[in-house]
């Protein structure tokens, strides 16, 4: 399968706990995008990324979450000290740069307890 | 990306009968783009729309975009249970970070 990934599928956590999720973009896409989703809702923008570097970020990206793509190619977002409020599918999306349609992988289901 | 709104935001229907959900803007879209997301999935491309008056058929499946780039459409003839699903139109203003509204809920009954 040559689609995004990602890594956990799942993940229960306790209140104030950290917790990291990873995701493999389609090998030959250069961008690559972060949302939030809960339920009833349509994914949120969170951040997103042109190779390694970090373009922009939303203000809904508190200091509590941060984001990397060290080589360019999987990403990592963290959340330190979660809180209830966490509790949201993460998705993953890339993109080739110039192209508008993003592909998304399967998503990081957190539940914060 | 610019803000549109989507109508109708929920839709029940029976197996067979047509399905239309409509996006409007009050501004001038360069470009909508529409996914479709079925229960417990993940966002998944549907097509793009740029030019004024455009129509792309996929299927059962008819997009159209306004001509004044205003609006636009997604047609579902004779609904199938594989319809089932939330579908977002979306503006793309840049070609990066997507704003999804709160998009159509589907049910088809079967």
């Amino acid at each position: 399968d040559t689609g995004v990934s990602q890594d956990p599928r799942h993940k229960i956590t306790k209140r104030g706990q950290n917790v990291t999720f990873r995701c493999d973009p389609i090998s030959e896409h250069n961008r690559l995008y972060w949302y939030r989703q809960t339920l009833g809702q349509g994914p949120e923008f969170l951040t997103y990324f042109q190779n390694e570097a970090q373009l922009e970020k939303s203000r809904l990206l508190s200091d509590r979450f941060s984001a990397e793509r060290p080589k360019g190619s999987f990403s990592t977002l963290e959340i330190q000290h979660t809180e209830q409020g966490d509790s949201a599918m993460y998705l993953c999306a890339s993109s080739t740069e110039g192209a508008y349609e993003q592909y998304f992988g399967p998503g990081t289901r957190l539940t914060v307890t | 990306g610019q803000q549109v709104m989507q109508i109708p935001q929920y839709q029940h229907v029976q197996e067979g009968e047509d399905f239309t959900t409509y996006c409007n803007s009050s501004t001038t879209l360069s470009n909508i783009q529409w996914y479709k997301q079925r229960p417990g999935g993940h966002p998944v491309f549907l097509i793009q729309l740029v030019k004024s008056g455009e129509v792309k058929k996929q299927k059962r499946l008819t997009f159209q975009f306004g001509e004044a780039k205003k609006n636009s459409s997604l047609h579902i003839t004779a609904t199938q249970t594989t319809d089932v699903g939330t579908y977002f139109c979306i503006s793309g203003g840049s070609n990066y970070k997507l704003t999804f509204g709160k998009g159509t809920l589907l049910t088809v009954n079967p």
